[in-house]
Order: structure tokens, then C-alpha cells, then sequence
């Protein structure tokens, strides 16, 4: 069993939908939580860091953690078209635990 | 220059072929990491420094050899690579206590 699982998609929305995205763990000490944005072409950037259960918001983004069920998730509000990325979601047991174990990420298409 | 650099940006090279890859933080951070990003895989981590010392290294071929000479810059050098070897090769950065990791635009390299 994969440490993270996340559904590759891909994944059409028109632009102004809410995106769900979502990945799911099998590692309960998992307790750090963040979400990556990566461009085509461009390293991933962070965008959303969480710590334990509980949401999380930035702007149109809200990021959410079910610890119980082993289920997180990251909302993006009024999508746009600049949102079209692949979204990698990313989660330790400890902090500078310096080994972060990734999902395989999830492409996003925002159709104008 | 502001974040995290590298170099080059694309390579293509031979299986007899020696190459490195530069990668090169202005962050301040004080631990520097590779990782190599193939088609529908998570991001697999293959080398880690953390003020200047390897104390990571999984299980990477021999054909794959870092060099970290400051906390600034990060090396990999590359020869009698595989086909299979062809990727994006990442390089990042940290705090070396704390998760949130800042990536470079990568190096997409093609072995022929």
C-alpha cells in the first residue's frame, strides 16, 4: 500500500466551479499536511500548511484534515483559469522530519 | 536572483556521459535536497543535507553522486545513466526544522 494516494484525474472544471481536491494516507502519525501548486514547466510551490485535524483558509483556498479518517482535502473557491496546475499534496510525521512523503498529484484544467 | 535556482534547465545526454546539475538557494536555509519527479509517481526524495552533511541517501544508484560545498549550493553528478533515468530533477530547500520545502524550476533530463 502507497504511504499517500491521490487520484491522478485529470480534472476539467469550468471556471467560477468549487474544485475539490483530496488525497488519502495510510500513515497515522502523519500529522503535517500541506498542499503544492505546480505549473507546467516550474518546481512545485507551497500553498497550504496545516498541522493535525481542522481547516485551514487562504483566500479561495481552504485546506481540511480528517486525521480519523486518514482523508485530507484542499477547496478551491470561484476557480480560474489561473489555477490550472497540477496539485501535489505532501505530509510528514514530525516537523523537520526532512523527509516528506508526496502523493503523485492531481492535474487541474480551469476551462474559461 | 530570489529563491531557488537551477541549472540547466534542460539536458540531454548520452548513457556514457558525465553531466552535473547546479542548484543553487537564496533563502538563507540551511538544509538542500533532491528529488527526482517521473510521469504519474510521487516525488521521490534521493538526497537530503542539512548543514552541509548527507544524512539521507535512498537507496540512490552510485551513478547519482551530490556534493553540498555550502550551505548555498548543491551539486549532482551524473554519469553512465540509464534511460530510465530520464525525470525532472528537483532541487529544494528548508529550514532544517520546519516542513515547508521551496523547490527550484527543475532540470528535465533526457537520457539517450
Amino acid at each position: 500500500q502507497k504511504e499517500v494516494e491521490q487520484d491522478p484525474g485529470p480534472l476539467s472544471v469550468p471556471e467560477g466551479a468549487i474544485v475539490s481536491l483530496n488525497c488519502t494516507y495510510s500513515n497515522s502519525a502523519f500529522q503535517y499536511f500541506m498542499w503544492y501548486r505546480q505549473y507546467s514547466r516550474k518546481g512545485p510551490e507551497l500553498l497550504m500548511y496545516t498541522y493535525s485535524s481542522g481547516n485551514k483558509e487562504d483566500g479561495r483556498f481552504t485546506a481540511q484534515v480528517d486525521k480519523s479518517s486518514k482523508y485530507i482535502s484542499l477547496f478551491i473557491r470561484d476557480s480560474q483559469p489561473s489555477d490550472s496546475a497540477t496539485y501535489l499534496c505532501a505530509m510528514s510525521a514530525r516537523t523537520g522530519a526532512n523527509n516528506l512523503f508526496f502523493g503523485t498529484g492531481t492535474r487541474l484544467t480551469v476551462i474559461p | 536572483e530570489t529563491g531557488v535556482t537551477q541549472t540547466p534547465r534542460h539536458l540531454v545526454m548520452g548513457m556514457t556521459n558525465k553531466k552535473s546539475l547546479k542548484c543553487e538557494q537564496h533563502l538563507g536555509h540551511n538544509a538542500m535536497y533532491w528529488y527526482k519527479q517521473s510521469a504519474k509517481k510521487p516525488l521521490e526524495l534521493m538526497f537530503v543535507y542539512s548543514l552541509e552533511e548527507r544524512v539521507e541517501n535512498n537507496s540512490v544508484p552510485s551513478r547519482f553522486s551530490p556534493e553540498c560545498p555550502n550551505s548555498s549550493h548543491l551539486f549532482l553528478h551524473l554519469h553512465t545513466l540509464q534511460p530510465e533515468d530520464s525525470a525532472l530533477y528537483l532541487c529544494a530547500s528548508s529550514q532544517r526544522e520546519r516542513d515547508e520545502q521551496y523547490f527550484g524550476p527543475g532540470t528535465r533530463l533526457t537520457v539517450t
